[in-house]
């Protein structure tokens, strides 16, 4: 079955520790990629999304993604955390002949002390 | 503040009832989404509507339906409710609904617990 996997479920770093999250899926055609954040009791907000161009995508707050196709991977980086990252972050997929429907990966809660 | 409003923020009910829950979508915005977002499966697509339609139907049980209205809110509706139905509730709305993607922006959810 097609699916979207985050193999990390929680994530503790220490403040100016480097992330990175791992997402990878398993739709074998052209798909759109899109990382969101869900702060505690907020909505999902969009952080960053691929269509296709260069493979390495910024998003807001210092965020970026990296599209490695031969992996069918799009893991999120940041290169320096802030306690105001903790939140849950969550991979989805959107294939190319699937409409406008989104596919989110099961998510990763990660916790930065201060 | 995504601009997608959703009622009630909590509900609290017992199994075997019957509950509705609301969306209004962004102004402008023709297509509302439905997820839900539990401990046990995740966050998953339920259905989409697009100009009062039903376009898109993903894992949506059959005790669950969902409809749009002419003022392009939209309403799901949850029956004979099991404890296992107790989750977040997330609509999201896009300008479009098909052809090349449309970004969607979320709510802040209905959380239900079902006891």
């Amino acid at each position: 079955a097609q699916s979207v996997s985050q193999h990390n479920h929680h994530v503790i770093l220490s403040e100016a520790a480097s992330l990175e999250l791992g997402c990878n899926y398993s739709y074998g055609g052209t798909v759109n990629l899109f990382w969101y954040v869900q702060y505690p009791g907020q909505h999902l907000q969009l952080l960053l999304k691929y269509f296709s161009g260069d493979p390495l995508v910024k998003g807001i707050k210092g965020f970026e993604a990296e599209f490695i196709k031969s992996k069918f991977s799009f893991n999120l980086r940041k290169p320096s955390v802030q306690w105001s990252d903790t939140a849950e972050y969550f991979c989805a997929v959107n294939p190319n002949n699937a409409g406008n429907m989104l596919t989110f990966g099961g998510g990763t809660r990660l916790m930065v002390k201060p | 503040d995504s601009g997608v409003t959703q009622t009630p923020k909590h509900l609290i009910t017992a199994t075997g009832q019957r509950v509705t829950l609301r969306c209004s979508p962004r102004s402008g915005d023709l297509s509302v989404y439905w997820y839900q977002q539990s401990l046990d499966q995740g966050l998953q697509f339920l259905i989409q509507y697009y100009n009062g339609e039903e376009r898109a139907k993903g894992n949506i049980l059959e005790r669950f339906s969902a409809q749009q209205f002419p003022d392009l809110h939209s309403e799901l509706n949850l029956s004979s409710l099991e404890l296992g139905d107790s989750a977040l509730y997330f609509c999201a709305s896009s300008v479009g609904g098909s052809g090349a993607y449309n970004e969607q922006f979320f709510g802040p959810g209905t959380r239900l617990t079902v006891l």
